[in-house]
């Protein structure tokens, strides 16, 4: 069956370090894939998208890296501030041609 | 408007009744989704439509939910007889749904049921 998986672990981190979540999947050929952030009581907001030849993108403090083989994305925080705290989801394509989303990973930015 | 947007913010009901939550996504959006979110936990899929194409209706938990999508826009989620367990957070979302950057999810801000 089809997984995405992200770990349920909070993810504490000092101010002004890097923070690297990782998603990986299962039983997909995703030509792309996304992450989104998640605030409390909110809606997730779309960050970034990945496709499948690109190995890096990058959006001002943001980095991701999506490797095919290893079926593995790496979302990256460097400079981490409090603001940062939320919960980063990852989300691809399956064949039933819908976007699927990870449970997401909490991140919690430490002053 | 400017985005999706959701109505009720805030819905309370009792154990039996009938809720209806509405949706409008973003204008000249196809594709519409209904998601599912308990305290703490993940997004969980309820249904996805696409187009005139019919609609996916593999993630609704059981008989009692059902939706519909009206002339391509407006969507309602309707949840008959709920129970204490359908307390939840139910979140909408939109998207142009032909493929890469367009499959960007837009959500709206979602409705809080709370069954009592």
């Amino acid at each position: 069956s089809q997984k995405i998986e992200q770990n349920s672990e909070a993810l504490n981190i000092q101010e002004g370090k890097t923070a690297t979540l990782t998603c990986n999947y299962t039983n997909y050929s995703p030509a792309y894939l996304q992450w989104y952030r998640q605030d409390p009581g909110r809606g997730p907001v779309f960050l970034l998208l990945i496709r499948e030849n690109e190995k890096e993108k990058r959006k001002e403090r943001l980095k991701v890296t999506f490797d095919t083989t290893l079926k593995q994305s790496l979302f990256h925080i460097t400079a981490s501030q409090p603001a940062d705290s939320a919960t980063y989801l990852c989300a691809l394509k399956g064949g039933n041609n819908r976007l699927a989303f990870g449970k997401g990973n909490q991140v919690v930015v430490i002053p | 408007g400017a985005g999706v947007s959701q109505s009720p913010s805030n819905k309370v009901t009792e154990k039996g009744k009938d809720v209806e939550l509405r949706c409008d996504p973003i204008s000249g959006h196809t594709a519409l989704y209904w998601y599912r979110q308990s305290l703490g936990q993940g997004l969980e899929f309820l249904i996805y439509f696409q187009g005139n194409s019919a609609p996916d209706k593999s993630g609704l938990p059981s008989d009692r939910f059902s939706a519909e999508r009206t002339g391509g826009s407006v969507s309602t989620l309707t949840i008959q007889r709920t129970q204490q367990e359908d307390s939840a957070v139910y979140l909408c979302a939109s998207s142009l749904g032909a493929g890469g950057l367009t499959d960007t999810q837009y959500f709206g801000p979602g409705t809080r049921l709370t069954v009592l």
